[in-house]
């Protein structure tokens, strides 16, 4: 079964700018949730959509944003780009929104000049 | 401030000796989990724990759960190269089930 993969896997942009990363989760998992890894902060939650809603929300300012398509897919927006914002962001994706195992994609890996 | 505090934040050990990873929070945990990263690669769940005092092996590898699921441990026995990345601990609530992830510790093992 193929795993929970991330386009772009690079991607590099200037401040001000957006960008939009895409996810596609395992066959079968309807829940996707992103995070955003920084070598000083971690691992922090953004969101997570299930069945085409955002179900949970972290502590991120409203220039994150994401949707979640029928077939599962999701997508995250970072809008006016900071260069604080470079970052490694993941999503990771289960069968539920209520529990179980995620699993997690390759990430995109974001820098902002 | 991490919800889950990580000690050590970084591991570096020689191949063949034994080390152990912590993982603490003053929160209850429906369940924690466990994942190793490597550089420029997600997260790979190594084990999850629900069970207060639960003890998982997985091969060399042995994960521990507190009684009060507040606290797990992650042991891991004649270590190898191949045990080099990034450990993190993460819990997940009851009422969301959103993960609250540890800061990681960095374990380097030289051969």
């Amino acid at each position: 079964k193929a795993g929970v993969t991330q386009t772009p896997r690079y991607l590099i942009k200037t401040r001000g700018q957006q960008v939009t990363l895409s996810c596609s989760p395992i066959s079968g998992h309807r829940s996707v949730s992103w995070y955003q890894q920084t070598p000083g902060q971690g691992l922090q939650f953004l969101f997570e959509y299930f069945s085409e809603t955002q179900r949970n929300k972290g502590n991120f300012p409203g220039r994150f944003s994401g949707r979640q398509f029928s077939n599962s897919r999701s997508e995250m927006n970072v809008s006016t780009l900071e260069l604080g914002d470079s970052a490694l962001y993941l999503c990771a994706s289960r069968r539920t929104s209520g529990g179980g195992t995620q699993y997690f994609g390759p990430g995109t890996r974001l820098l902002v000049l | 401030t991490q919800l889950l505090e990580q000690s050590p934040q970084f591991l570096s050990i020689q191949e063949g000796e034994n080390l152990t990873v912590y993982c603490n929070s003053s929160s209850v945990f429906s369940s924690l989990q466990w994942y190793r990263q490597e550089p420029g690669e997600g997260p790979v769940l190594l084990v999850t724990v629900v069970t207060g005092g639960e003890v998982k092996k997985l091969k060399r590898l042995t994960f521990q759960f507190g009684d009060a699921r507040k606290d797990s441990s992650l042991h891991i026995t004649a270590a190898q190269p191949g045990d080099t990345g990034l450990y993190l601990c993460a819990g997940a609530s009851s009422n969301d089930y959103k993960l609250s992830f540890g800061a990681g510790t960095t374990v380097t093992v030289r051969a």
